[in-house]
């Protein structure tokens, strides 16, 4: 089956400690992303990927910082997390860029107190 | 110039009425502009896409219209029912399809029987 898949699923921790969210997708898609959702803000870019080895920022890419060693996997890092980075995470993927179909995982709803 | 501005926040509809969402951009440069619906607890879905070489695409109940003249573009959901209840986000990509796309801050659409 054709997905993205996010781990944890739900994740509460302290303020300033590391944590990671993982996201893999099976699709082998190049182009890689991960947004935030807040409600009433919609869908914010965090950072994106389009190859290996290359990323860009987002629109609010502060906090955080990724990786793309593997084309599967596009891990978010949270060096120090702020109550501000509470938020409902998601990953995406998609395949010859992104004026195609964009696949969502299914979220990480990530607390910060 | 990367925005995408999405009326109306939240909508209630009578089960069997046209549900209508409104999207509008500024970048002419977007050549690619999906809906996506999203259910609680899950992550968004593409429901249905347009790109400027047509004004209107349909699917089901389900229809786009596109005004290029106005850079504005609207999901229209006929027979609207409980079942449509959702988050809808309108979104936008430049021609290259290498810059993820730009979603509007979302629709919550509430279908009353």
């Amino acid at each position: 089956e054709a997905q993205v898949t996010q781990n944890p699923r739900y994740l509460i921790t302290v303020t300033g400690k590391k944590l990671t969210v993982t996201c893999s997708q099976n699709m082998n898609h190049e182009y890689m992303s991960w947004y935030r959702q807040d409600p009433g803000l919609g869908l914010r870019q965090i950072y994106y990927s389009m190859n290996v080895e290359v990323t860009d920022k987002g629109d609010v890419p502060e906090g955080y910082k990724v990786s793309r060693k593997e084309k599967r996997n596009f891990p978010l890092i949270l060096e120090s997390p702020s109550p501000n980075q509470t938020s409902l995470y998601f990953c995406a993927s998609g395949d010859r860029g992104w004026n195609t179909e964009a696949f969502f995982g299914q979220g990480t709803r990530l607390t910060v107190v | 110039q990367q925005q995408v501005k999405q009326s109306p926040q939240s909508l209630i509809v009578q089960k069997g009425g046209i549900s209508i969402i409104n999207c509008a951009y500024e970048n002419t440069a977007f050549d690619y502009f999906p809906w996506y619906q999203q259910f609680p607890g899950k992550g968004p879905a593409l429901l249905i896409a347009i790109r400027p070489d047509v004004s209107e695409k349909k699917e089901g109940r389900f229809t786009i219209s596109f005004n290029k003249s106005a850079k504005q573009f609207s999901l229209h959901i006929m027979d609207s029912q409980p079942g449509d209840s959702a988050t809808y986000f309108c979104a936008a990509s430049l021609n290259s399809g290498n810059t993820p796309l730009v979603f509007g801050k979302g629709t919550r659409l509430s279908v009353i029987a």
